[in-house]
């Protein structure tokens, strides 16, 4: 059974970027379709874009464009979100997350990212 | 982009009764491409329902989902213990995907 590992907590300062890993344990993306989903301390879900890995072929949500980028590497089955020009209100945990109805259908486990001063 | 509304906000009810949730979508949610999501605290959110009324693997039969166009139903037939969470809805037929603003099940 494919299992989505997430890389740990970042803390990082207004202004960077941060990187996020998430791998496929035990097998591969295979043709599907990897999101990311973000969630601000006590809030609700939020869709940021996807990466088809196979093809390399993302697409992002317009509240992001210009500020992050989606990439996969198909030899290791690891997909890569990262976020530039971070402020506080990107202060989130991120999740990687397969399409519903996908052989694997369990997400990451969240990495909690903190941008403060 | 589809904005999804999701009612009642909170939904307290007691062990045992049916829960009842709604998902309304501003447009038509292509192909049924409408998902369920339960979510407990510290915790990822866990998929329940697919396609608007398949059941993911190993989720339990009191879950069931129906629906079509822009209105979508979750029902809990008799609520567990361990049922008591958030709810959101997703649509993934279009680009943004969107989540609704989610459901709380509480304990009355």
């Amino acid at each position: 059974q494919v299992q989505l590992v997430q890389s740990g907590a970042e803390v990082k300062k207004p202004g960077s970027s941060v990187k996020v890993s998430c791998k496929a344990s035990g097998g591969t993306f295979s043709s599907y379709t990897i999101s990311w989903v973000r969630q601000a301390p006590g809030q609700g879900l939020e869709w940021m874009g996807r990466i088809i890995p196979i093809l390399g072929i993302a697409n992002y949500a317009q509240k992001f464009q210009g500020r992050v980028t989606i990439t996969a590497d198909k030899s290791t089955s690891t997909a890569y979100m990262e976020l530039s020009s971070l402020r506080s209100e990107d202060t989130a945990v991120y999740y990687c997350a397969p399409p519903p109805g996908a052989p694997f259908d369990y997400w990451g486990q969240g990495t909690l990212v903190t941008v403060s001063s | 982009e589809i904005v999804l509304t999701q009612s009642p906000g909170t939904l307290s009810l007691s062990p045992g009764e049916r829960a009842t949730l709604s998902c309304r979508a501003s447009q038509s949610v292509s192909s049924s491409y409408l998902a369920w999501y339960q979510q407990k605290p510290g915790q990822a959110p866990r998929l329940l329902i697919y396609g608007a009324s398949s059941r993911a693997t190993g989720i339990p039969d009191r879950f069931s989902g129906s629906g079509s166009g822009t209105d979508f139903t979750l029902t809990i037939s008799r609520l567990e213990p361990e049922d008591f969470a958030v709810y959101y809805c997703q649509q993934y037929g279009s680009s943004p995907q969107t989540f609704g603003p989610g459901t709380k099940v509480d304990i009355k």
